[in-house]
């Protein structure tokens, strides 16, 4: 069992929908959680990160993590195509340090459709 | 600018080859990182080093070696390529170990390695 579960999709929705997309962990000293977007042939790039339980806004983007479930997601608000991309779910045991190994999940590929 | 950049993009090779991917960072960052992805999009973290010294070594095998000449450069030798070495290899790096930082990873684009 990996340490990050990620559902790989595809997922595909109508411009403007709501998106919720969701990742599962087992390591429960995980305490540093991030989404990294990745499009098609680039590398990731961080898209929000938190620390510890709650939620965090930035836009359209919100990210929730509650650590008693061991599940952290991430929403879109009134998806646009340009958000099209796959989405990876990492997380670290400390948010800083160079020792810090951050493990990622599988990514989920979103397609939105105009 | 580009502040993590590797070379080269695309790689085709036999089996039993041995190649090298090189990357350079210019954010003055202090920790790089060597990472493969799968063809189902799966990051696996392989090698990290801070200050040109190693302090991550998943296990990988003993094929791949990487190489820290400065805290700018990190490059990765794979001996004997294997058809399972296919995958796009993603150099990496991220603020050290002393002051606040997100925490965030800058990835480069990718060196994506086609093995025959």
């Amino acid at each position: 069992q990996k340490e990050v579960e990620q559902d790989p999709g595809p997922l595909s929705v109508p411009e403007g929908a709501i998106v919720s997309l969701n990742c599962t962990y087992s390591n429960s000293a995980f305490q540093y959680f991030m989404w990294y977007r990745q499009y098609s042939r680039k590398g990731p790039e961080l898209l929000m990160y938190t620390y510890s339980s709650g939620n965090k806004e930035d836009g359209r983007f919100t990210a929730q993590v509650d650590k008693s479930s061991k599940y952290i997601s991430l929403f879109i608000r009134d998806s646009q195509p340009s958000d099209s991309a796959t989405y990876l779910c990492a997380m670290s045991l400390r948010p800083h340090g160079g020792y810090q190994k951050v493990t990622f999940g599988t990514g989920t590929k979103l397609q939105v459709i105009p | 600018d580009t502040a993590v950049s590797q070379t080269p993009k695309y790689l085709v090779t036999q089996m039993g080859n041995d190649k090298s991917i090189k990357c350079e960072q210019n954010l003055g960052h202090d920790t790089m990182y060597w990472y493969k992805q799968d063809s189902k999009k799966f990051l696996k973290i392989m090698f990290s080093y801070n200050n040109k010294e190693l302090i991550i070594n998943e296990t990988v095998p003993n094929r791949f070696s990487p190489k820290s000449p400065d805290k700018a450069h990190l490059n990765l030798h794979i001996n004997s390529l294997e058809l399972g070495d296919s995958a796009v290899y993603f150099c990496a790096s991220r603020p050290g170990l002393a002051g606040p930082s997100t925490g965030e990873l800058f990835f480069g684009e990718g060196s994506r390695l086609t093995v025959l």
